[in-house]
């Protein structure tokens, strides 16, 4: 089945700099790639999605890249702000078979 | 804004007892899933429903775990008997449609501690 790592499990950055969390994948048949953000206390809520026909996708201040020859996927937020503090979870998905993989997640704590 | 519901928010149960968590998912939604997060992991997917038939229920502990869905609206995931290991949140998700790239809208989850 799939396997989704992701890294780093915790970052720290200051107020107005970027955050990258990096995700890989093991199924290449895998083609869709959410991103979820989960605040102290609450449900996740999906960010940003991709497919794998495109490599890149942009909305505002948040942006995820894909490279499928090497199976791994980006999250990108920059200048960032101390309400982007959560707990952002990855997952992969083949739109074939249905179910998606969720990564372990990682906590971004942006200082002011 | 319509929202997935869960309850109860909180479970507090001795092992070897009965639990059993209910989920309301958004009107209209034809899917319906149920996640276990462990303390530090993702949610892994434990049962999907499409309307009332299961579609998934691979990674289900189906001695001791079940889930029902009988009209296709709310469900309910039961655990009998818990185990100490099964202390996690416990998380409703819906979609409208049946396909992964279809935003799936999560409850505010259960959380069950097992003493």
């Amino acid at each position: 089945g799939e396997n989704v790592e992701q890294h780093p499990s915790t970052l720290s950055v200051q107020e107005g700099d970027s955050a990258v969390i990096k995700c890989t994948y093991s199924d290449s048949a895998s083609n869709y790639f959410p991103w979820y953000k989960q605040e102290l206390g609450k449900r996740p809520q999906l960010i940003i999605d991709i497919r794998s026909n495109v490599g890149e996708k942009k909305d505002q201040r948040i942006a995820v890249t894909l490279n499928k020859t090497a199976k791994h996927f980006s999250l990108h937020i920059t200048e960032t702000q101390p309400e982007d503090s959560a707990v952002y979870f990855c997952a992969a998905s083949n739109t074939n078979a249905g179910k998606s993989t969720f990564g372990d997640g990682t906590t971004l704590t942006v200082k002011p | 804004e319509a929202e997935v519901a869960q309850s109860p928010r909180y479970k507090i149960t001795e092992k070897s007892q009965a639990v059993a968590f209910w989920c309301d998912p958004i009107s209209g939604h034809a899917t319906l899933y149920w996640y276990r997060q462990i303390l530090g992991q993702g949610p892994e997917l434990l049962v999907q429903f499409q309307d009332e038939s299961v579609v998934d229920d691979s990674q289900l502990p189906k001695d001791r775990f079940s889930a029902e869905r009988l009209k296709g609206v709310d469900s309910t995931l039961k655990i009998q008997p818990a185990e100490l290991g099964d202390s996690a949140m416990y998380l409703c998700a819906s979609s409208l449609g049946q396909g992964p790239t279809d935003t799936q809208y999560f409850g505010p989850g259960t959380r069950l501690t097992v003493l």
